[in-house]
């Protein structure tokens, strides 16, 4: 079974910086696919950034960027220049590109972001 | 476009009642699925369709949850009698591959569920 792994239950960082989420994945399939979701307290699940396995550039969008390290099923997301509104819960996801996992998202247990003025 | 549309938003029940959440998914999305959010976690994948098929729901505990979803549309999901570890957030989700490319996949705003 799949399972993803974010170890940084909480993390702050300064409006106008840069911060890093941390987060690993075990699985035994190939291709896949690696997402960034972000929830904030409204509950509304917001896809931040997508990754497929099978390429090896690195996701960016806009301000969000991805460091995806395939050997060492590390997925990690870059925010830079943060802003208040980042602030949220952000959970790491996989999903399987075929097989049994076909659709199904396995997430993490999410990284509280606080974003400070 | 619309976005996936859920009811209600709250509700609070006592142990032992019934309880049921509506989605509506995207138009034209072809896979819904069902998440459990309990505090401070990330979702649990409870049940998925295809169309009104049922693709997984090893994790749907069958003893008293139920869902459906008639004609391939709207889909419900029933809890028979609740129980007070069932206090979580209740979160619908669509895709198509075809509409909406690979691997992306559309939440609705969740159903807070507390029982008491």
């Amino acid at each position: 079974a799949q399972t993803v792994t974010q170890s940084q239950p909480e993390m702050s960082v300064q409006e106008a910086e840069t911060v890093t989420l941390s987060c690993t994945y075990d699985t035994s399939e190939s291709d896949y696919y690696l997402f960034w979701y972000k929830q904030p307290p409204s509950r509304q699940m917001i896809l931040v950034i997508r990754q497929e396995a099978y390429k090896q550039q690195n996701a960016t969008e806009n301000r969000f960027s991805v460091n995806f390290q395939k050997a060492a099923k590390s997925f990690s997301l870059k925010i830079s220049d943060s802003q208040l509104g980042d602030a949220a819960m952000y959970f790491c996801a996989y999903r399987g590109a075929g097989g049994t996992s076909y659709g199904k998202l396995t997430f993490g247990q999410g990284t509280i972001l606080t974003v400070h003025p | 476009e619309a976005g996936v549309a859920q009811s209600p938003r709250y509700k609070i029940i006592e142990k032992r009642q019934s309880v049921a959440f509506w989605c509506n998914p995207i138009s034209g999305h072809a896979t819904l699925y069902w998440y459990q959010q309990i505090l401070g976690q990330g979702p649990k994948l409870l049940i998925q369709f295809q169309n009104n098929g049922v693709v997984d729901d090893s994790q749907l505990p069958k003893d008293r949850f139920s869902a459906e979803r008639l004609k391939g549309v709207d889909s419900t999901l029933k809890i028979q009698p609740a129980k007070l570890e069932d206090s979580a957030v209740y979160l619908c989700a669509s895709s198509s591959p075809r509409l909406a490319g690979e691997g992306w996949q559309f939440f609705g705003p969740g159903t807070r569920l507390t029982v008491l």
